[in-house]
């Protein structure tokens, strides 16, 4: 199975928050990120976190990160129709080619 | 948005011809990789180049072949394509490598019939 785990899909309302959560197993990793993927489009990154940080904002992102349980989690505030999209979660261990691994992606549909 | 071109964008095929899939990169950083995406998989790593001429394999590498003969150029080629590797590909870079964070091209989409 894949080292890093999403589930498949989340729907929610115009306006409300969204919440994507992620599962890594490498205890060594040392970044964590989280990428944005339009239809038709390349990776955008969207943020990043650093492994002893618990939590990091940026505007209206908001990552979590447990790193007893592994758990990373991104909260998208005030999500908009434009937040549609697949969202991909990925871990590096900080070897020297900076090798990602990621996960299956999630699936954002906002509905108006 | 980090300066990558990928060429070309689509591309359709038959199994057993060569393929290369060209990425371009403005922005002189040391790394980049290739990547395929396939549903349900993610991205999963092909190869990568820490420098010119420097290369190594990455998580599914069977089957594809890369060069880097210049910092801005990375060439990933298909030496007999197989259906198997209908994918779409994906080339990404990062500065200085360690925990920098990859941006990625646009993709090529790669259909081998």
């Amino acid at each position: 199975g894949e080292d890093v785990e999403q589930s498949l899909f989340l729907s929610v309302r115009e306006g409300d928050s969204s919440v994507i959560n992620c599962t890594y197993t490498d205890s060594s990793s040392t970044y964590l990120y989280w990428y944005k993927q339009e239809p038709g489009a390349g990776l955008q990154l969207l943020t990043y976190i650093f492994s002893n940080m618990d939590m990091k904002q940026d505007q209206r992102l908001t990552v979590l990160l447990n790193k007893k349980d592994k758990h990373l989690s991104l909260r998208i505030a005030d999500t908009q129709t434009g937040d549609s999209a697949i969202y991909f979660c990925a871990e590096s261990i900080g070897t020297s080619g900076n090798m990602l691994t990621f996960g299956g992606g999630t699936r954002l549909m906002v509905k108006p | 948005d980090a300066g990558i071109t990928q060429s070309p964008r689509h591309k359709v095929t038959e199994t057993g011809t060569p393929v290369t899939l060209r990425c371009h990169q403005t922005e002189n950083h040391r790394y980049m990789y290739w990547y395929r995406q396939d549903p349900g998989h993610g991205l999963r790593l092909i190869h990568y180049s820490y420098g010119v001429k420097d290369t190594d394999k990455g998580e599914v590498s069977d089957g594809y072949s890369v060069s880097r003969s210049k910092t801005e150029d990375f060439l990933l080629t298909l030496e007999s394509a197989t259906s198997s590797q209908t994918s779409v590909y994906f080339c990404a870079i990062s500065d200085r490598g360690s925990n920098q964070p990859q941006h990625f091209g646009d993709g090529t989409r790669l259909s081998i019939l």
